[in-house]
């Protein structure tokens, strides 16, 4: 049973819109929330990342939103190009203090030219 | 600079066949990890490594062994393959936690192992 559950399992967006993936948590122990990019034929690389303690993280036109009350977190990615088409990963630590994490089930996005 | 390599990219097993998958980083990393990938699943972590000589469990260990003899490199081992272990396998590699909190994995780019 995965403990961060992800949605879509994939989307089409045109180039220069929105894309928007969620995820939702159960365990209010976390407190660290990864999201990895994975083009194909490769491994994961860390995107962008973000602590419970703030509502929001922007890097570069990559953000992500953060609702504790709801365990929820949300990536976004502004002005979508060509090159974001990949499987984005949500994620978050199997315990306190440690390094293992599970990962969500992932989003295919292609992003329309 | 490698980072993280995996041998071999691909492989095809018959069914109750052995087989040793090749994790080796040189970035002189504390932990290392073996994740399963599976379409809808998203990453599993099946077995980890926090140091030379210690191996633990993950979230689907079972069917699979690892070992850890050297710092660099980080072997997975299927002793009699299924076909439920069609999967692609990917390696990671990190700094340890109390390097400085949650510490980034870095990737191979994975081994497709089909399992007939």
């Amino acid at each position: 049973q995965q403990q961060v559950k992800q949605s879509p399992q994939s989307l089409i967006v045109q180039k220069g819109g929105i894309s928007i993936i969620n995820c939702a948590y159960e365990n209010t122990a976390f407190d660290y929330f990864p999201w990895y990019q994975q083009f194909p034929g490769k491994g994961p690389a860390l995107l962008i990342a973000i602590r419970p303690d703030v509502s929001e993280k922007k890097e570069g036109r990559f953000t992500i939103s953060f609702n504790k009350s709801a365990k929820q977190f949300s990536l976004h990615i502004m002005d979508s190009q060509p090159g974001d088409s990949a499987t984005y990963f949500c994620a978050a630590p199997l315990e306190a203090a440690g390094n293992k994490l599970t990962f969500g089930g992932g989003t295919r996005v292609l992003v329309k030219p | 600079n490698a980072g993280v390599t995996q041998t071999p990219k691909f492989r095809v097993l018959k069914t109750g066949q052995s087989m040793t998958l090749l994790c080796a980083q040189d970035m002189n990393h504390e932990y290392m990890y073996w994740y399963r990938q599976d379409p809808g699943m998203g990453l599993r972590l099946i077995h980890y490594s926090v140091g030379e000589g210690t191996t633990a469990k993950g979230e689907v260990p079972d069917g699979y062994n690892v070992s850890r003899l050297k710092k660099q490199n980080f072997l997975l081992g299927l002793e009699s393959a299924a076909p439920s272990q069609t999967s692609v396998y990917f390696c990671a590699s990190s700094y340890r936690w109390d390097r400085g909190g949650n510490q980034p994995q870095h990737f191979g780019d994975g081994t497709r192992l089909s399992i007939l």
